[in-house]
């Protein structure tokens, strides 16, 4: 089986500040790993997506995450966030061969002006 | 495409009144996913399809819960009777069943029971 766990479940930060949203995962075998983000009053919305090859994952709207096996991570981050980027983010994981996504229990990122 | 399209909005009905819940895919994806959200307990999967088939229905709270698909472009999710600990947002998402792809939510449907 497997989880997922997001570290914070708030980060405070200032415009234009960097921003780093903790994810670890654990399974017994090989993952897709996901990054969604949630809008108020919307529903989710796809990030980024690491399946296999680089490690280093880069979506929409500047965001990039890498995995880490070694580790189990996959630590979302943007160099300068936006107000506009308030939001909740949601990391999720689904084993290779399998149908059932797991999503960690969201992180709630607030940008102060 | 107009993505995944769920109905009502917004829901607010007395305790033991029926409710349902209903959601068009995307064309062409063949999993759909109907999860319910709450503060307290966050995003949880209730039921899963593929192929119009349920293929898993263990997070379904308890029989009061029902889901059908009766066809690719249509599903809905059914409380009888509602109870005040049901009111949650329910959303909907599809995708296509190849690993790896990614699932696309509907806007939810905010349902409160008094």
């Amino acid at each position: 089986a497997q989880s997922v766990t997001q570290l914070d479940s708030q980060v405070p930060v200032f415009e234009e500040a960097p921003v780093e949203l903790r994810c670890n995962y654990s399974s017994s075998v090989s993952v897709y790993l996901f990054w969604y983000v949630q809008y108020p009053n919307q529903g989710l919305q796809l990030l980024l997506k690491y399946l296999s090859g680089s490690t280093l994952v880069k979506g929409i709207n500047g965001f990039e995450a890498e995995f880490n096996k070694s580790q189990t991570s996959f630590h979302l981050r943007k160099p300068s966030v936006h107000i506009s980027d308030t939001a909740e983010y949601f990391c999720a994981v689904i084993n290779t061969g399998g149908f059932k996504t797991i999503f960690g229990a969201g992180t709630r990122l607030f940008v102060k002006a | 495409d107009a993505g995944v399209i769920q109905s009502p909005r917004h829901e607010v009905t007395e305790m033991g009144q029926e409710v349902t819940l209903r959601c068009k895919p995307i064309s062409g994806h063949n999993s759909l996913f109907w999860y319910r959200q709450t503060m307290m307990r966050g995003l949880e999967l209730l039921i899963y399809f593929n192929n119009n088939v349920p293929i898993d229905d263990s997070g379904m709270p308890e029989d009061r819960f029902s889901a059908k698909m009766p066809n690719a472009s249509f599903s809905t999710l059914k409380i009888q009777p509602s109870e005040p600990r049901d009111s949650a947002v329910y959303f909907c998402a599809s995708s296509l069943a190849e690993g790896g792809s990614e699932q696309y939510f509907g806007p939810g449907t905010r349902l409160t029971v008094t």
